[in-house]
């Protein structure tokens, strides 16, 4: 089955960087791509951009330009974000979220990363 | 962008009966780039319908979405217990295209 797990919880402070990772199984890695949505405390969801497993490629929201980077690593089925420049306002739950190509829908989504920035 | 605006806010219902959830967009969104997720508190969402009205892998035929441009629905006929939770639609469109999703509908509990 398929399943997205994500690494832990994560305290940082302002100014620094944090890097999420999310190990996919059960299916076949590259033929999907990755997203990243965050989601604050009470708040609704916020995309932030999307990684192609197969070649590579990113695309970013704006609002994340410049302070996102997504990779992945197809010999371990892991895919990272790392957000730089934390500000206290980047206090959330991230999650990865698989679609298939073309599709413009999540159907699988990770478990969430509570990334808490305080100083 | 799109903005996408949901409504009711919150929905106070009681078992058995129907929901519908409402969901608007500020411009034109093609209907293969419109879902709905279901969201449990602590829990990631879950996605309910995709392109309008197609229902996902293991989705009781109970959930149904209609809907073109503008204005798009959730039907949720004879509601249970696990139905009660908080819902959100999502597009994908504008220029630069991203995918945006409403603000939610809390569906609980009358």
């Amino acid at each position: 089955q398929v399943q997205l797990v994500q690494s832990g919880a994560e305290v940082k402070k302002p100014g620094a960087s944090v890097k999420v990772s999310c190990k996919a199984s059960g299916y076949t890695f590259s033929n999907y791509n990755m997203h990243w949505l965050r989601q604050a405390p009470g708040q609704g969801l916020e995309w932030m951009g999307i990684i192609n497993l197969g070649g590579g490629d990113t695309r970013y929201a704006q609002e994340f330009q410049g302070t996102v980077t997504m990779t992945r690593d197809t010999s371990t089925s892991i895919v990272y974000m790392e957000l730089s420049s934390l500000r206290s306002e980047d206090t959330a739950v991230y999650y990865c979220a698989r679609e298939c190509l073309k599709c413009y829908y999540f159907d699988y989504w990770g478990q969430g990363t509570l990334v808490t920035v305080s100083s | 962008e799109i903005v996408v605006t949901q409504s009711p806010d919150t929905l106070s219902l009681s078992p058995g009966e129907r929901a519908t959830l409402s969901c608007r967009a500020s411009q034109s969104v093609t209907s293969t780039y419109l879902a709905w997720y279901q969201q449990k508190p602590g829990q990631a969402p879950r996605l309910l319908i995709y392109g309008a009205s197609s229902r996902a892998t293991g989705i009781p035929d109970r959930f149904s979405g209609s809907g073109s441009g503008t204005d798009f629905t959730l039907t949720i006929n004879r509601l249970e217990s696990e139905d009660f939770a908080m819902y959100y639609c999502q597009q994908y469109g504008g220029s630069p295209p991203k995918y945006t999703f409403g603000q939610g509908t809390k569906l609980e509990i009358k």
